[in-house]
C-alpha cells in the first residue's frame, strides 16, 4: 500500500512569492491534515480537510490556505511568503471517520526555504 | 488549551541501556495519546498509541502507559539500539477536534555503540 506522497520534496522561493504544495493521501483515506515544523515552534497544526471541506483550522494567518479535491488529494498554498515561512511542511492522512483515536500517517514533507 | 510537555534532550545513551522519555499533558476531556518517531530527512512514523486511561501501547520494544491520575504517557524501552537514534514526539488528539494533533517539542535520542 503506497504511503502519503508529498511533492515537491524541496522548494526555494523568495519573499513575496507564493507557493503551492501537494499531498496525495493513502488510498481510502479521506482526511488530510497539514503541519508546519520549525526548530523554534516545533510541530504546529495548520488545518484539516475531510470530504473536500475544511474541518479544523489552526492559528495561522490567512496567507495559509488549502483545499481538497474529490479524490482526497490536497494542496496547501502560502501567499506573500515571508522569511519565517521557511519550514518543513508535513501532510498526514487518516480514514477521518469516527473518533479521534485513529493514527495519522505522515508523508516525508516538503522543505520550503525562503530567501 | 491542550498542551504536551516533553523532557528536554538530547538524551544520550549507550547501546542496551534503559530508556525513559517523560511526557505529560494538559487537556480537557479524554484525549488519545500517541508517540511518533522522526528519523533524519523523513516524516513522522507512529510508534504507539493509547486511547483510554490505563491502556498500554507497545511496539518494537517500546511501551507507554496512559496515566490519567498523573496526566502522563512516558515512553520506555528496556534495551536501546543504535538504530533507535531519532527524534521522539509525544502527541495528543482530543475528542471533538477531528484529527488535530497537539505535539510536544520532541526529544532527540542518541544511542552510542
Amino acid at each position: 500500500k503506497a504511503g502519503v506522497t508529498q511533492t515537491p520534496r524541496y522548494l526555494i522561493k523568495t519573499r513575496g512569492q507564493q507557493v503551492t504544495l501537494s499531498c496525495s493521501p493513502i488510498s481510502g483515506h479521506r482526511s488530510v491534515s497539514w503541519y508546519q515544523q520549525t526548530p523554534g515552534q516545533g510541530l504546529q497544526f495548520l488545518f484539516e480537510y475531510f470530504s473536500e471541506t475544511q474541518r479544523n483550522k489552526g492559528n495561522f494567518p490567512g496567507r495559509f490556505s488549502g483545499r481538497q479535491f474529490s479524490n482526497s488529494r490536497s494542496e496547501m498554498n502560502v501567499s506573500t511568503l515571508e522569511l519565517g515561512d521557511s519550514a518543513l511542511y508535513l501532510c498526514a492522512s487518516s480514514l477521518g471517520t469516527g473518533n479521534s483515536n485513529q493514527p495519522q500517517h505522515f508523508g516525508d514533507g516538503t522543505r520550503l526555504s525562503i530567501l | 488549551g491542550n498542551s504536551v510537555t516533553q523532557m528536554e534532550g538530547p538524551v544520550t545513551l549507550s547501546e542496551e541501556a534503559f530508556l525513559t522519555i517523560n511526557c505529560t499533558y494538559t487537556a480537557t476531556g479524554y484525549p488519545s495519546l500517541f508517540w511518533y518517531v522522526q528519523y533524519p530527512g523523513e516524516g513522522l512514523q507512529l510508534l504507539l498509541k493509547a486511547t483510554k486511561a490505563d491502556d498500554k501501547g507497545s511496539n518494537k520494544g517500546f511501551e507507554a502507559t496512559y496515566r490519567k491520575e498523573t496526566t502522563s504517557f512516558h515512553l520506555e524501552k528496556g534495551s536501546v539500539q543504535v538504530s533507535d537514534s531519532a527524534v521522539y514526539f509525544c502527541a495528543l488528539s482530543d475528542q471533538g477536534y477531528g484529527n488535530k494533533l497537539v505535539f510536544g517539542a520532541g526529544t532527540i535520542l542518541r544511542v552510542k555503540s
